[in-house]
């Protein structure tokens, strides 16, 4: 099976919150991160949690890691039509030579 | 403004030719990563890269090839033995140091096309 996995799709209306969830298999990793890529662009890195904690807080953006479980998942509050994109898990299996491992995304529409 | 310059934007191959993916990086970063997008497929790691004159295969090397003689480049040939090269390409950099938060840094990507 994969090692990080992730819905394909995700659908929810403007104003309302917006959870993308991601399951991994390997323990071992120090950072997991979240990325977001537009249409026809790169990746660019939204947040990251480090793997002692539980939970991140960043603007309406939150992140929760349960270990026990090997699941992360990402809360955008007052999801707005900007935010349509696709979104990426990943994380560095314990690597401490900059590899990351990542899921095959999940695309986030909002419709007005 | 520091960051990674992919080019071209777009790019089409002719059949039985090979083509080079241009990325340079001005942010200082030792280690330098290709990857290649489908719809649906997320990414795949081609060829990675952490220091000058090293590099390791990825997940799906067959059919490209790298090189790295300076810091600040890495650029991607895609030959004529890959076989299915139409992809979006994403090259990344980032500064492994250890166990410190090491996340990847990305270009704006190239589409590759065939004729």
């Amino acid at each position: 099976g994969e090692d990080v996995e992730q819905s394909l799709f995700l659908s929810v209306r403007e104003g309302d919150s917006s959870v993308i969830n991601c399951t991994y298999t390997d323990s071992s990793s120090t950072y997991l991160y979240w990325y977001k890529q537009e249409p026809g662009a790169g990746l660019q890195l939204l947040t990251y949690i480090f793997s002692n904690m539980d939970m991140k807080q960043d603007q309406r953006l939150t992140v929760l890691l349960n270990k026990k479980d090997k699941h992360l998942s990402l809360r955008i509050a007052d999801t707005q039509t900007g935010d349509s994109a696709i979104y990426f898990c990943a994380i560095d299996r314990g690597s401490t030579l900059g590899r990351l491992y990542f899921g095959r995304g999940t695309q986030l529409t909002v419709w007005p | 403004d520091g960051g990674i310059t992919q080019s071209p934007k777009y790019l089409f191959r002719k059949e039985g030719q090979n083509v080079t993916l241009s990325c340079e990086q001005n942010l200082n970063h030792d280690a330098m990563y290709w990857y290649r997008q489908d719809p649906g497929q997320g990414l795949r790691l081609i060829y990675y890269s952490q220091i000058v004159n090293d590099f390791q295969k990825g997940d799906i090397a067959e059919g490209y090839s790298v090189s790295r003689e300076k810091k600040e480049s890495f650029p991607l040939t895609v030959t004529s033995a890959q076989k299915n090269p139409t992809a979006f390409y994403l090259c990344a950099s980032s500064n492994p140091t250890g166990f410190s938060n090491q996340p990847q840094h990305f270009g704006d990507g190239t589409r590759l096309s065939i004729l």
